[in-house]
């Protein structure tokens, strides 16, 4: 099958430029997340969505976050305006409804400037 | 709060040495472990999971909740075990489940 994947792998910004990272899920997977991996640390959870309800979005910044999940599939999340401490990558992941196991995606990686 | 714990950034051993990961976590309910491995080049995925009670690769890891550890062991590490290894936790139950909380990570480098 195929796995998460994710766009653009790539992104050079200036600060208080806006972006968008796309991601698509493995198919039937209702529970889709979005994390940020600051260089040095583990994956931090954004946003988790259950179909195209957030579940949990405490530690996603919504005042330059902000992120959607349009008919339960497909999701996108946006920075705007970004700062220097955005620079991370971003990694979507997906997995079935009340499964432990995560598929990530391979990433989306920010550098602002 | 919940917390991941991974006392070593970085692990060096040689060939066929026994290799232990570290991992502590600190949490109010009832969590479920696990550890994922990032190779080089490749996307992070699930190595095996406490539940599970599996082997894999070689890799065994037993919770201890008396110790609140999720230690990964191997007794003869090979060059290909050479990873990023991260400690993550999830609530057992709930909405959430799911989510987790993971540790720094641990680079593990296997010598010849």
């Amino acid at each position: 099958e195929a796995g998460v994947a994710q766009s653009p792998r790539y992104k050079i910004i200036e600060k208080r430029q806006s972006v968008a990272f796309w991601c698509n899920p493995i198919s039937g997977h209702a529970t889709l997340y979005w994390y940020q991996q600051i260089l040095g640390q583990g994956p931090k959870l954004l946003i988790q969505f259950q179909n195209n309800g957030v579940v949990d979005d405490s530690q996603l910044p919504k005042d330059r976050f902000s992120a959607e999940r349009l008919k339960g599939v497909d999701s996108t999340l946006k920075i705007q305006p970004a700062k220097l401490e955005d620079s991370a990558v971003y990694l979507c992941a997906s997995s079935k409804r009340g499964a432990g196991e995560l598929f990530f995606g391979e990433g989306s990686r920010l550098t602002v400037l | 709060a919940q917390r991941v714990t991974q006392p070593e950034k970085l692990l060096s051993v040689f060939k066929g040495a026994p290799v232990e990961l570290k991992c502590n976590y600190s949490y109010s309910g009832s969590p479920e472990l696990f550890w994922y491995v990032q190779y080089s080049r490749q996307r992070l995925q699930l190595l095996l999971r406490h539940i599970s009670r599996e082997s894999i690769k070689g890799f065994t890891a037993d919770l201890n909740k008396g110790e609140t550890s999720f230690h990964l062991k191997k007794p003869f590490a090979q060059e290909e075990d050479s990873a990023m290894y991260y400690c993550a936790l999830t609530n057992a139950g709930g909405t959430s489940y799911g989510k987790l909380t993971f540790g720094q990570g641990t680079i593990l480098t296997v010598h010849p």
